[in-house]
């Protein structure tokens, strides 16, 4: 079956740096790429839309300039945390859209630690 | 806007036993319902689906009915096994696979 993954899995970062996550579709590709963000014990809400070769749309609340999104190949979307801060600690998903198709794969998701 | 409640976890149960977990939505027009599992270290997989009234998801043994009624679509299963152990998402969306609105996850561990 159509796999995403994402990478790094788990990461630690200082406060201050930024930090990049990547997702992937390994076996397909996809025009339309999502990312969720779930804080505990919260829903997964999802941030933004990234379709290749253009800008993101991004979910009311959600600052485009602290979460730089790239994707910039049919099989490749970047979230970038810019400036990280303790509260940005959180889960981050991403989930890929075949494209042609209607069915959504999801990555495994990331943990991003800010200390 | 559309939201989805779920049941909070975690849920424990002995292999074998059966298995609920609650769902409800609220939704403008009429949206498609899922549920999705997240196993240890795994990305989400699509569980099941019903995409109108009244229709009835299933697979591995889970089933789940699209009430509208009662904007409810519980997940059950009638004899859970260890394997079952994961997260589990409530989730609606569009007939075009987007706009997904997920619930916060239930997590299930089922005990040998």
């Amino acid at each position: 079956g159509a796999v995403v993954s994402q990478h790094p899995s788990r990461v630690i970062c200082k406060s201050g740096t930024s930090v990049k996550i990547e997702c992937r579709s390994l076996d397909f590709q996809a025009t339309t790429m999502f990312w969720y963000r779930q804080f505990p014990k919260q829903s997964l809400m999802l941030m933004a839309t990234s379709n290749e070769g253009s800008k993101a749309t991004y979910e009311q609340g959600v600052e485009k300039d602290k979460f730089l999104i790239n994707h910039a190949s049919l099989t490749l979307s970047t979230l970038t945390v810019t400036s990280a801060h303790p509260e940005d600690s959180s889960f981050y998903i991403c989930s890929a859209q075949k494209t042609g198709g209607n069915t959504i794969y999801f990555g495994e998701g990331s943990w991003l630690t800010v200390v | 806007g559309n939201s989805v409640t779920q049941m909070e976890g975690p849920v424990t149960l002995s292999e074998e036993a059966f298995l609920t977990i609650n769902c409800t939505y609220t939704a403008t027009g009429y949206p498609s319902l899922f549920w999705y599992v997240q196993y240890p270290g795994e990305g989400l997989q699509l569980l099941l689906k019903a995409t109108k009234a009244d229709d009835k998801g299933s697979n591995k043994g889970f089933e789940a009915t699209y009430r509208k009624e009662t904007t409810s679509f519980h997940l059950e299963k009638g004899s859970v096994q260890v394997s079952d152990s994961a997260v589990y998402f409530c989730a609606l969306g569009d007939n075009y696979g987007q706009n997904f609105v997920f619930g916060p996850g239930t997590r299930l561990s089922v005990l040998p």
